[in-house]
């Protein structure tokens, strides 16, 4: 199998405050893991691609320093929303690729809903 | 380059079909479909690499045609548990980013 978790599955949490959300490949290690926002009835888009024991390639438009993106072990990613505000408030889901098969397929975690009140 | 999805949204009786299509305006190297039900994370159904093959899950089967770069994706037969919104994913080249379309939110009625 290919399951991906990640932790919490919602939070909420006030303006101002920064919040981890962890992404952990449960039954294979990940050469690479992915993170995209999801606003409600929108598609997938991807923020930041996050390799194993190297800096995370951020899409144009995503702050780095805003989300900043640890990957410290091939089954663990790590993003952090620093300062948020209410327009950060979304579906954050991260997904993970097997090694060995490129980035062909990719497998999601059950995403986390992030409120800033 | 976002891919183009049509429709934007369907409404099935049981039973019948169904056809998604994602088109692109560059040169792919493979499609992947996803179906995501509300509030969930998207389920991977299928990927298709040019060539223009095509696969089947259950009674959903895709193809690819690489010089249209476009796809489609077939429900046959549909069941109240195809119900959902579907995406398909792009990439220009091994080993590249997925670059999602907008959706296709399909509702299957009994």
């Amino acid at each position: 199998g290919a399951v991906v978790s990640q932790h919490p599955s919602r939070v909420i949490c006030k303006s101002g405050t920064s919040v981890k959300i962890e992404c952990r490949s449960l039954d294979f290690q990940a050469t690479t893991m992915f993170w995209y926002r999801q606003f409600p009835k929108q598609s997938l888009m991807l923020m930041a691609t996050s390799n194993e024991g190297s800096k995370a390639t951020y899409e144009q438009g995503v702050e780095k320093d805003k989300f900043l993106i640890n990957h410290a072990s091939l089954t663990l990613s790590t993003l952090t929303v620093t300062s948020a505000h209410p327009e950060d408030s979304s579906f954050y889901i991260c997904s993970a690729s097997k090694p060995g098969t490129g980035n062909y397929e990719q497998y999601f975690g059950p995403g986390t809903r992030l409120t800033v009140t | 380059q976002q891919p183009v999805q049509s429709p934007q949204a369907v409404i099935l009786r049981e039973g019948e079909d169904a056809v998604i299509n994602c088109s692109s305006s560059k040169a792919l190297y493979s499609v992947h479909w996803y179906r995501q039900k509300h509030g969930e994370a998207p389920v991977f159904l299928m990927i298709l690499l040019k060539g223009g093959e095509q696969k089947g899950h259950e009674k959903i089967s895709a193809s690819f045609n690489e010089k249209k770069q476009q796809s489609s994706l077939y429900l046959t037969a549909s069941q109240l548990s195809y119900s959902g919104t579907y995406f398909c994913g792009t990439v220009k080249a091994a080993g590249n980013k997925l670059t999602f379309g907008g959706g296709t939110r399909v509702l299957v009625k009994p």
